[in-house]
């Protein structure tokens, strides 16, 4: 099992672009979610999904879209990139829905926007 | 609405000895609570969890968390630090989702422990 996996490690953006961060797993998993994490801040969640073709918003979703059109992908786009966008972003997943299963995390990706 | 709080920033300790990282919580209802560590440049790995049950729970790696339900804390405790120990630890608590159902996982803001050799 390759776990959760997500492309592209590193991305640098220019203020307005628009992206993609790739987000998949192997492992079945109902649910999924997208963080974002800022010094002093921990990890904030953007949006989340508990199956294919349903979605809902976190923490900090404004700036984010989401889909899920299959379990095993859960792709978040940024729509018109700015500089506060700049963090380094997790894709998780977990199994069911309940959240009594523990999360398993991508290795990230750092998102620099200038 | 749930929320958790790590009142250390960092937590220096030597090797050999007992460390603690502290975590204290506000939930309605019973809590679910977590937690997680991260090594530099990966992402956070699941140390142990309470759903329900006994207050002293095990986990990975020779951590344990005791649940106290009156001091709404879930501390996180190891008997003898090693130098690989030094990471970024989060405790976190789940909140339940909207419409769609689902849960929320609300985060504490970490806690950096050193341990010295």
């Amino acid at each position: 099992n390759a776990g959760v996996t997500q492309t592209p490690k590193f991305q640098v953006l220019k203020t307005g672009q628009s992206m993609t961060l790739q987000c998949a797993q192997d492992m079945n998993h109902e649910y999924m979610s997208w963080y974002r994490q800022d010094p002093g801040m921990g990890l904030r969640l953007i949006h989340y999904s508990v199956g294919a073709g349903i979605t809902d918003q976190g923490e900090v979703p404004n700036g984010y879209n989401v889909s899920r059109s299959t379990t095993e992908d859960f792709p978040l786009r940024l729509l018109s990139a700015a500089p506060s966008q700049t963090s380094v972003y997790f894709c998780a997943s977990s199994k069911g829905t309940s959240g009594i299963n523990e999360q398993f995390f991508g290795p990230g990706t750092r998102l620099t926007v200038l | 609405a749930q929320s958790v709080a790590q009142p250390e920033d960092q937590v220096n300790v030597a090797e050999g000895n007992p460390l603690t990282v502290k975590c204290t919580y506000s939930v309605s209802g019973n809590p679910y609570l977590f937690w997680y560590v991260q090594y530099p440049n990966r992402g956070l790995q699941f140390l142990l969890k309470y759903i329900t049950g006994d207050n002293l729970v095990k986990g990975s790696y020779g951590f344990e968390a005791e649940f106290n339900k009156s001091q709404t804390s879930f501390h996180l405790k190891k008997p003898s630090a090693l130098v690989s120990d030094s990471a970024l630890y989060f405790c976190a608590v789940r909140d339940m989702g909207r419409d769609t159902g689902g849960f929320k996982t609300i985060f504490g803001a970490g806690t950096r422990l050193f341990v010295k050799a």
